[in-house]
């Protein structure tokens, strides 16, 4: 596609659920990010992945974040038993590797209900 | 302390000022530095990149790096009204690492 894709664009989920948040980098593109940001934030750095690996994964909060990148191109972040302190919008970057410009999606806004 | 630093605002000026937007640092290991406009309820807006010290120019928009100083500047000439957004400046140390933000400027260029 012409740029990083992000579904759903918004997401109302209950606390205790779990979630899926779905990203489609540039075509080509090797690396992927994730990043979360709150509102009056920057965008905090969650995960990182180099092909089909997590080449880093220090930004996650904790155990209840996990991201897959199965095929090196589309990831999924995914959260477990969800807390209101998850709402955030949840925000995808994809680049050609190592040193070069980070393009973003349009985020996904979650909200935990 | 956080390790870009960034005055929230906002910033108002008028329309057809030279607006000057700024950052500091405080890790010497980054060497790749970015601005990204980000209008509300959008993505980040990658608008310019730069490797180490030096200016780089692109159309209405020149970005600096200091690094002795660990300052980062972009410029915007000609302010337009539609250039209120927050910028958001981030570096990056190289390799497998993620950008790190600052917490944006909100600027507002009043017609």
């Amino acid at each position: 596609g012409a740029g990083v894709s992000q579904t759903p664009s918004n997401k109302v989920t209950e606390k205790g659920k779990y979630v899926e948040l779905r990203c489609d980098p540039i075509s080509g593109h090797t690396a992927l990010y994730w990043y979360r940001q709150s509102l009056g934030q920057g965008p905090e750095f969650l995960i990182y992945f180099q092909g089909t690996g997590a080449a880093d994964d220090s930004g996650l909060p904790n155990d209840r974040f996990f991201a897959v990148r199965p095929e090196g191109s589309v990831s999924t972040l995914k959260i477990q038993r969800t807390e209101r302190g998850d709402s955030a919008v949840y925000l995808c970057a994809s680049s050609l590797g190592y040193n070069t410009e980070a393009f973003f999606g349009q985020g996904t806004r979650l909200t935990v209900v | 302390q956080k390790e870009v630093e960034q005055d929230p605002g906002p910033l108002s000026v008028p329309e057809g000022a030279i607006v000057s937007l700024n950052c500091t640092y405080s890790n010497s290991a980054f060497q790749y530095f970015m601005w990204y406009r980000q209008y509300s309820r959008k993505g980040p807006e990658l608008l310019m990149y730069t490797y180490s010290s030096g200016n780089k120019e692109d159309g209405r928009f020149t970005a600096q790096v200091d690094k002795s100083s660990k300052y980062i500047s972009l410029f915007i000439r000609d302010s337009q009204p539609s250039d209120s957004a927050t910028y958001l400046c981030a570096a990056y140390r190289g390799g497998a690492d993620g950008l790190t933000f600052g917490k944006g400027t909100h600027l507002i260029i009043q017609p």
